[in-house]
C-alpha cells in the first residue's frame, strides 16, 4: 500500500504565471483535500474533492481551482500567481468524506513565487 | 466561522517528563471532530489522536491523551513519558461534519535529553 505522494517537491515560479500541483491519494481513498501552509502557520483549507466533485471550499479566490480524476488522484491549479502564494501546499486523502475520518498527508510541494 | 487557537507557540520538556499542549476553538456547531496532528521536521503531517464531540470520554492513544471540555471549547493534548522523537510541531484541528478542516497555527515542541 503506497502513501500519499505529491509532485513536484519544489517549484519556483514568477508572479503572474500559472502552476499545477499533483497529488496521488492513498490506495482506496476517494476523498482528497488541499491545504496551503505558509511559513510558521497552520495549514489553511483550500478545497476538498470527493468522487471527482468539489465537496467544500475554504476562503480562497477562484484562481485556485482543482480537479479529481477517476483514479482519485488530484490536481491543484493556481492562476495569476502572487507573491503571497509562496507556501507549502499539502494534499491529504481519506477513505470517506467527512465523518472525522483520518486524513493521510503527503510530503507537500514547496512553491516559491518570485 | 470556526477558529482554532493554540496559545503556546513554543514549548520544551525534558525527556521522560509530561507536557500538555493547549488548544481552544470556537464554533456554533454541536457535532464535530477534533484532532491533534504532528509535523516532524521532515514535514509530513501525521495524526496523533482524534476526538468525536459527541463522546464525553477523553480519547487516549498510548502515551497521548486529551482533555476535552466541550462547554469550554477546550481540547488539550497531554504527552506522557516524552521521547526525543516527539520533537515536532503539533497542530490542533477542528473538522465540520462535511469535512472542512480548520487548523491552529501550531505549537513547536522540543524534547530535551
Amino acid at each position: 500500500e503506497t502513501g500519499v505522494t505529491q509532485s513536484p517537491t519544489h517549484l519556483i515560479k514568477t508572479r503572474g504565471q500559472q502552476v499545477t500541483l499533483r497529488c496521488s491519494s492513498q490506495s482506496g481513498h476517494n476523498t482528497v483535500s488541499w491545504y496551503q501552509q505558509a511559513l510558521g502557520q497552520g495549514p489553511q483549507f483550500i478545497f476538498q474533492y470527493y468522487r471527482e466533485e468539489e465537496n467544500g471550499r475554504g476562503n480562497f479566490p477562484p484562481r485556485f481551482s482543482g480537479l479529481q480524476f477517476p483514479n482519485y488522484s488530484s490536481e491543484l491549479n493556481v492562476n495569476a500567481l502572487e507573491l503571497d502564494d509562496s507556501a507549502l501546499y499539502l494534499c491529504a486523502s481519506s477513505l470517506v468524506r467527512g465523518g472525522g475520518d483520518t486524513q493521510y498527508f503527503g510530503p507537500g510541494t514547496r512553491l516559491t513565487v518570485l | 466561522a470556526q477558529t482554532v487557537t493554540q496559545s503556546q507557540p513554543e514549548m520544551s520538556v525534558q525527556e521522560a517528563e509530561t507536557v500538555t499542549l493547549s488548544c481552544t476553538y470556537d464554533t456554533s456547531e454541536n457535532n464535530y471532530y477534533l484532532f491533534w496532528y504532528k509535523q516532524p521536521p521532515s514535514r509530513q503531517m501525521i495524526l496523533v489522536i482524534r476526538q468525536e464531540a459527541y463522546k464525553q470520554q477523553n480519547a487516549t492513544e498510548n502515551r497521548f491523551s486529551v482533555n476535552f471540555q466541550k462547554a469550554a471549547k477546550s481540547f488539550s493534548l497531554k504527552i506522557s513519558d516524552s521521547q526525543l522523537g516527539d520533537t515536532a510541531m503539533y497542530f490542533c484541528a477542528f473538522e465540520e461534519l462535511v469535512g472542512k478542516s480548520t487548523f491552529g497555527d501550531g505549537t513547536t515542541l522540543t524534547v530535551k535529553p
